[in-house]
Order: structure tokens, then sequence, then C-alpha cells
């Protein structure tokens, strides 16, 4: 059983570029959670999955943030623009619709922007 | 509305000593309360959780924590410290009702070990 798995690991980019982050859930989990977590702070979230279906969205997801799951089983996090204040952690998590709500966790895509 | 509150960003006790970190809730609904560790640059780990069945819950690596709905508390505690206890432990919460989906986050609390 694999765990969710994101890359990269470590993108550093300079301000202004766009980056992309993919994550690949637990195979038999419905939904998928992005969230972002700044140093000293708690992870934040932004978005969230059932299958296709991004059925949530924090105010903190910018017009600049997009994210998408086209066939329910990966997902992508893009970032245009980047700008200094969206270095970050980006976390992803999945979990079973109809669970207790526990989610599993991701290693994390660290983002620096210069 | 739901937000955790983590008293202490910071702990520090002795190896052998207990444990505990504090962790209040505030949510309209009966909530489903978790913790999680996170060790330096990785993701979340789940120590435990509680989801309306027995208040006080085990968990891994010798942790447990009691739910008080009178206190809005759910505590995290162990009885005796190790140095591989060091790390930064963050108290999560969802409301247990249909279409309350996502866990929102306290600021976390690193712990220190002193050996």
């Amino acid at each position: 059983d694999t765990g969710v798995s994101q890359d990269p690991r470590h993108k550093i980019t300079k301000r202004g570029q766009n980056v992309t982050f993919r994550c690949d859930p637990i195979s038999e989990h419905n939904r998928l959670y992005w969230y972002r977590q700044t140093l000293g702070q708690g992870p934040e979230f932004l978005t969230y999955f059932q299958n296709e279906a991004q059925l949530e969205k924090s105010r903190l997801l910018s017009d600049r943030f997009s994210a998408e799951r086209p066939k329910g089983s990966f997902s992508t996090l893009e970032i245009q623009r980047t700008e200094q204040g969206d270095s970050a952690m980006y976390l992803c998590a999945s979990s079973l619709r109809g669970g207790t709500g526990e989610l599993f966790f991701g290693e994390g895509s660290r983002l620096t922007v210069l | 509305a739901q937000s955790v509150t983590q008293l202490g960003s910071h702990v520090s006790v002795s190896e052998g000593a207990l444990v505990l970190l504090r962790c209040n809730y505030s949510s309209s609904v009966p909530p489903y309360l978790f913790w999680y560790v996170q060790y330096p640059n990785q993701g979340l780990q789940l120590l435990l959780k509680y989801t309306s069945a027995a208040t006080l819950v085990k968990g891994i690596n010798g942790f447990e924590a009691e739910f008080k709905k009178s206190e809005t508390s759910f505590h995290l505690t162990k009885p005796s410290a190790h140095m591989r206890d060091a790390a930064e432990y963050f108290c999560a919460l969802r409301g247990a009702n249909f279409g309350n989906e996502k866990l929102t986050f306290g600021t976390g609390t690193r712990l220190t070990i002193i050996p």
C-alpha cells in the first residue's frame, strides 16, 4: 500500500514564474485535499475534490492558483506569476468518503520564491 | 464556525517526564478531533482520533488523549517522554456532520525533549 506521493519535493523559482505541483493520492481514496503550511503555522485549507469535482475552495486560493483533478486520480496545483508570499509547504492529503475524516498526508512540496 | 486553539507554541520536557500538550476547540456541531505529528521536512502523521466513541483515545507511540465536552478540550498526553518524541504536534477538528469535510488545524506545539 503506497501512501500519498507529491512531486517535486522542493521547488525554487523566481518571482513571476509559474509552478505546478502534482499529488498522487492513495489509490482507493476518492477525496483529495490541498493545504498550505507556512513556517510556525498549522496547515491551512486550500481546496478539496471528491473524485474529479472540486467541491470547496478557500478564500486563500487567489485567482493565481488553480487546482485540477481531471480523472479523479492525481491532482495538480498550479501557481501562476508566483510572489514571495507564496513561499510555503504545499501539502496534499487524501481520504475515503464516508469515513471519519481522517486525512492521509503526503510529505509535501516546499516552494521557495526568490 | 469551528476553531482549534493550542496553548503553548513550545513545550519542553525532560526525557522520562510526562508530556501534556493542550488543545481546546470550538464547534457548533459535535466534533471529530485528531492529533497529528510532524517531523522536520515531512508530512503529517496521524497519532490518534476521537470520533464520538470512547472519550479516552489511545494512539501510536504511547500517546493518548481525552475528549472532555464540558471543557471543550482534547489534550494529548504521554506518561514518559522519549527523545524520538521531539516534533511538532497539531490538533485538528472537523464537524461530525455530512458536508463538513475539511480539517481545521491549530497552530501547533513544538515539543522539545531535554536529555
